[in-house]
């Protein structure tokens, strides 16, 4: 079975920028979740979709946004692009909601903000 | 506030030492608490969960409730342990689960 996988792996961008990550689950899995990892702050929990739905979100300002589509796929946009931005952003695929089942997490994407 | 607590950033111990890898939680209900792992160019994954009560690879952890802790620990380390560990809380709040991670410690097994 493939495992989660997310695109693009590497993203270089200047503030003020937007930015779209992608994930796609493992098949079956309905449910995604976002984290950004940064060395000083470690894992951050960001927002979990579940059937097209946003069920849980983390303290995020609202330029961080994210949708569910029906094949459960799902992107993760950052408006406004900040310094601060800057980080590795993993998203986990479950089977069924997050907080009950195994997580399997990509292998994030590296967002650089210049 | 829900709060994951792992205070040691690195930990360093030679082959064949016993490994302690110090979680504390802060929640006020019936918590679950996992760890994760993550080796060198490879996925974060879980390691195991409070719940199993199971050992992988030589690792166990037990809940102690009265102490708010749920310490990872093995008993002999290979070098092949070297990794981030992250310990999780999973709690409930308004009508949902979420996941909490600490900061995570950095394993470095010395050959």
């Amino acid at each position: 079975k493939a495992g989660v996988t997310q695109t693009p792996r590497y993203l270089i961008k200047t503030r003020g920028q937007q930015v779209t990550l992608s994930c796609s689950p493992i098949s079956g899995h309905r449910s995604v979740s976002w984290y950004q990892q940064t060395p000083g702050q470690g894992l951050q929990f960001l927002f979990e979709y579940f059937s097209e739905t946003q069920r849980n979100k983390g303290n995020f300002p609202g330029r961080f946004s994210g949708r569910q589509f029906s094949n459960s796929r799902s992107e993760m946009n950052v408006s406004t692009l900040e310094l601060g931005d800057s980080a590795l952003y993993l998203c986990a695929s479950t089977i069924g909601l997050a907080g009950i089942h195994e997580q399997f997490f990509g292998p994030g994407t590296r967002l650089t903000v210049l | 506030a829900q709060r994951v607590t792992q205070p040691e950033k690195l930990l360093s111990v030679f082959k064949g030492a016993p490994v302690e890898l110090k979680c504390n939680y802060s929640y006020s209900g019936s918590p679950e608490l996992f760890w994760y792992v993550q080796y060198s160019r490879q996925r974060l994954q879980l390691l195991l969960r409070h719940i199993s009560r199971e050992s992988i690879k030589g690792f166990t952890a037990d809940l102690n409730k009265g102490e708010t802790s749920f310490h990872l620990k093995k008993p002999f380390a290979q070098e092949e342990d070297s990794a981030m560990y992250y310990c999780a809380l999973r709690y409930s709040g308004a009508g949902s689960y979420q996941l909490t991670f600490g900061k995570g410690t950095k394993l470095s097994v010395i050959p």
